[in-house]
């Protein structure tokens, strides 16, 4: 079946400091990969996406890359500020473009 | 800039009334997806459309739960009766027709049920 584990939260940093937030999926065939980010009040919008193995997607200083060997998409980003405090999902798409979300992760990161 | 749309946005009732949820997708996207938002159970698919017609809904609580698409501009969730336990933020997601293509989502209707 398909599933996906992701670190438990919540996850507290100071400013600057370096992200990492694990990703591990299970999944038949080739499915696409997601984080999604949701900020306080609001609905999922999406971070970054990698369709095929090996696929680094990045945005706002994000990274993550699609790692097929060990099954995993860790989110990272270098230097986290107070505005990327919110609740970050892992997330992939198989055949029929339904998702299966992780259970989201808490970053807070404070002054 | 194309968006989901969901209304209302809040929603307070009574335990017994009903409730409907409207969620306008993306013009273009033939997928729509309910899911429902707890602290303690997370993110829950409830049902899922594709090209209006329902694919999937073992998420939901089919005595009193319905997830309908009227049209492709239109899909609604309603809960009768409704119970305190319903409380929760339900989103509404649509996607195009590929695989590898991301779902949007609404805003969400924050439902409350006294």
């Amino acid at each position: 079946g398909n599933s996906v584990t992701q670190m438990e939260g919540p996850v507290t940093l100071s400013e600057e400091a370096f992200l990492t937030i694990n990703c591990t999926y299970t999944a038949t065939g080739y499915p696409s990969l997601f984080w999604y980010v949701q900020y306080p009040g609001e609905g999922l919008q999406l971070l970054l996406k990698a369709t095929k193995a090996d696929d680094k997607g990045s945005n706002k200083g994000f990274e993550a890359t699609y790692r097929k060997e060990t099954t995993s998409f860790h989110l990272e980003k270098g230097s986290v500020q107070v505005s990327d405090s919110a609740v970050y999902f892992c997330a992939l798409s198989n055949t029929g473009n339904q998702f299966y979300f992780g259970t989201g992760t808490s970053l807070t990161v404070i002054p | 800039d194309a968006r989901v749309t969901q209304t209302p946005r809040h929603k307070v009732t009574e335990m017994g009334q009903e409730v409907t949820m409207r969620c306008q997708p993306i013009l273009g996207h033939n997928t729509v997806f309910w899911y429902r938002q707890t602290m303690m159970q997370g993110l829950e698919l409830l049902a899922y459309f594709r090209n209006r017609a329902p694919l999937d809904d073992s998420g939901m609580p089919k005595d009193r739960f319905s997830a309908e698409m009227p049209d492709a501009t239109l899909a609604t969730l309603k809960i009768q009766p409704s119970e305190p336990r319903d409380s929760a933020v339900y989103f509404c997601a649509s996607g195009p027709p590929n695989v590898g293509y991301e779902q949007y989502f609404g805003p969400g209707t924050r439902l409350t049920v006294t």
